[in-house]
């Protein structure tokens, strides 16, 4: 039973418009949510996160929504650039953070591809 | 780059051998988890070691295990391989247990195919 799902296994999008990736989660005890990038042949990159106390976390051209009621969350990238396109993974937690109970639980992934 | 690297890169066994992974985190770095990402999903939390001890365990048998080396190394060892073992195998290193609030880096990983 999948925990956190990226229903939305691709996504293109033109260069300098908006990217919109998303996000939801099942499990209630999820209070922190990280979104994670890979390129091809590399590990996953660390690009934002959001606690379960905020709505809403920028950093850049970056921007992590969080609805809890809803259980949603999504990733805005603004404007899109080429060096964007890759494979974005959610992934929540829950406390303890850390060990068995705290790892981190990630989706599938959705493959953004920026076109110039 | 992330500092952590991982060797080998690719690898082919049969079902039945045992095989071993290695990994090599930022210095400082007390925490490693090793992960699994099968085709077409996210990466699977294999387990985590913290000081050299294992610090929690995701839901893999007992044939995976680990270990965490003062020099800030760390192996995968999966014995008795399955056809299903097939994957990416990614090891992230950080600063803290604390996964979610503390980035973790991941290296390229190791694909291993089993035949």
């Amino acid at each position: 039973d999948q925990q956190v799902k990226q229903n939305s296994p691709s996504l293109s999008v033109q260069e300098g418009r908006i990217s919109i990736l998303n996000c939801d989660y099942t499990n209630s005890m999820f209070d922190y949510f990280l979104w994670y990038k890979k390129y091809p042949a590399e590990g996953p990159t660390f690009l934002i996160s959001i606690s379960s106390i905020k709505d809403k976390n920028e950093d850049g051209r970056f921007t992590v929504f969080l609805n809890k009621s809803a259980k949603h969350l999504s990733l805005h990238i603004v404007p899109s650039q080429p060096g964007d396109s890759a494979v974005y993974f959610c992934a929540a937690s829950a406390l303890p953070y850390g060990g068995s109970q705290g790892n981190l639980i990630f989706g599938k992934g959705t493959k953004l591809s920026v076109k110039p | 780059e992330t500092g952590v690297t991982q060797s080998p890169t690719h690898l082919i066994k049969t079902r039945g051998q045992q095989v071993t992974l290695r990994c090599s985190s930022q210095s400082g770095h007390n925490t490693v988890s090793w992960y699994q990402q099968a085709l077409g999903q996210g990466p699977q939390f294999i387990f985590q070691y913290y000081r050299e001890e294992e610090n929690g365990r995701g839901n893999f048998p007992p044939r995976f295990s680990g270990l965490q080396f003062p020099n800030y190394s760390s192996e995968l060892n999966v014995n008795a391989l399955e056809l299903d073992d097939s994957a990416l195998y990614l090891c992230a290193s950080s600063f803290s247990r604390e996964l979610a609030k503390n980035i973790q880096y991941f290296g390229a990983g190791t694909r291993l195919s089993v035949l």
